[in-house]
């Protein structure tokens, strides 16, 4: 596609149920990067891959966090058992090249998540 | 200490002014430096990037690095109604994370 692609874009789930994120990226794109931004704040790192392979995921929060990109193109980040503090807008971005070399980061629009 | 950090505002500009922005880090293994924009409700987009010392003008806008004080800023020209809106400082750090500040909310009086 053209851009960065998240879904679902709003997604309401009661506590203790476990969400699935998805994100597809920009094609070609190496690296993608998951953020989670609060009402006021920048965007919080959480955790990024360079092509299939995860390079950090010192950003997510707890084991209840965890993220997979298998064929190095679209990338899944799932919560199990929801709390309501995982409520906010996650958002997925993704950069033609990686480290270094790392220029614009183009971000998708965003999942809101809201756990009642 | 956060590693971006950025004063949170808001600033307020007369239109036709400066606004001048601001940003410090702490990692200084941090390579290169971003400026995103993002309107209430919107995504961040870029605005610019830097990793030389030194200033990088494109337009109405510049961002300027000085690795010694760990500081980055961005300066807006002509400042225009359209300009409202959070600007982000995002730094690519050693690890080659790209961190962000929590965003300067920028208000121009028209």
């Amino acid at each position: 596609g053209a851009g960065v692609s998240q879904s679902p874009r709003y997604k309401v789930t009661k506590r203790g149920q476990d969400v699935a994120l998805r994100c597809d990226p920009i094609s070609g794109h190496v690296s993608l990067y998951w953020y989670r931004q609060a009402l006021g704040q920048g965007p919080e790192f959480l955790t990024y891959f360079n092509y299939e392979a995860q390079q950090d995921k010192s950003g997510l929060p707890n084991d209840r966090f965890s993220a997979e990109r298998p064929e190095g193109s679209i990338s899944t980040l799932t919560i199990q058992r929801t709390e309501q503090r995982d409520s906010a807008m996650y958002r997925c971005a993704s950069s033609l090249a990686s480290g270094a070399n790392t220029g614009e980061l183009f971000f998708g629009e965003g999942s809101r998540l809201t756990v009642l | 200490q956060k590693e971006v950090e950025q004063n949170s505002g808001p600033l307020s500009v007369p239109e036709g002014a400066i606004a001048s922005l601001n940003c410090t880090y702490s990692d200084r293994g941090s390579q290169s430096f971003f400026w995103y924009r993002q309107y209430s409700g919107k995504s961040p987009e870029l605005i610019m990037f830097i990793y030389s010392n030194g200033d990088k003008e494109d337009g109405r806008f510049t961002a300027q690095l000085n690795k010694a004080s760990q500081y980055v800023s961005l300066l807006i020209r002509d400042s225009q109604p359209s300009d409202s809106a959070t600007y982000l400082c995002a730094a690519l750090n050693r690890d080659d994370k790209i961190i962000f500040g929590k965003g300067t909310r920028l208000h121009i009086l028209p």
